[in-house]
């Protein structure tokens, strides 16, 4: 699996676009860029997927660069629930890889 | 149900006892995995169901550790003579087929070894 790299934590302002960027620069042509989050003492939750292609939903913006290696994860207006781990992983679609690996991710605080 | 449902929420035993987790994934889902979460860790694979075929048991850390899934629904994790060091948050998650996204958690199952 290509390893990523998170920054270990940022700060967003509330309103504010939070940009969280992620570095998967030996990502291999069928691994895709998967986003989690995980809220204080909940499960993670799925945010955003994709390979290639710019992708939005109504959580956040997936932008990944042209080259593959690297990927932010937008979220436009971050509200005080925003506040959790965001983790990055890039993994093969499914099959018999069907598994996902987490890794640290980036603690994201956003303040008032 | 609406959504991966696990029990119980909190589960204290004493070293050396053994204790089952059980997990109800939602409906039709597929695929199912177990994961840990030692307290300011992130989260360890345990074990991946996916349909009829064989699990993948390659993140189960001992011998102790186990997991069924009868009918392709329920699953129960299973650890046997229980050290401090299983001490931590079990997670269980579902998915509609063999992709990775569009996982959906549990709360989880706080297993404390005193």
């Amino acid at each position: 699996d290509a390893k990523t790299t998170q920054p270990t934590s940022m700060d967003c302002a509330e309103g504010r676009a939070a940009n969280l960027p992620c570095n998967h620069s030996t990502i291999s042509g069928n691994e895709y860029v998967y986003w989690y989050r995980q809220i204080h003492s909940q499960g993670p939750q799925y945010i955003i997927h994709g390979l290639k292609n710019n992708e939005t939903n109504e959580m956040a913006s997936l932008i990944i660069t042209e080259d593959r290696k690297s990927s932010t994860l937008i979220l436009p207006h971050a509200t005080l629930r925003d506040t959790a781990v965001y983790y990055c992983i890039a993994r093969p679609i499914g099959g018999s890889q069907g598994n996902l690996i987490f890794g640290k991710g980036t603690k994201l605080s956003v303040k008032p | 149900g609406a959504g991966v449902s696990q029990s119980p929420s909190n589960k204290v035993t004493e070293k050396g006892k053994d204790v089952e987790l059980r997990c109800d994934p939602i409906s039709g889902h597929t695929a199912l995995y177990w994961y840990r979460q030692s307290l300011g860790q992130g989260l360890e694979f345990l074990i991946y169901f996916q349909g009829n075929s064989a699990p993948d048991k390659s993140g189960l850390p001992s011998d102790r550790f186990s997991a069924e899934r009868t009918g392709g629904s329920v699953s129960t994790l299973t650890i046997q003579r229980t050290q401090q060091e299983d001490s931590a948050v079990y997670l269980c998650a579902s998915s509609p087929g063999t992709a990775n996204y569009g996982y959906t958690f549990g709360s989880g199952t706080r297993l404390t070894v005193v």
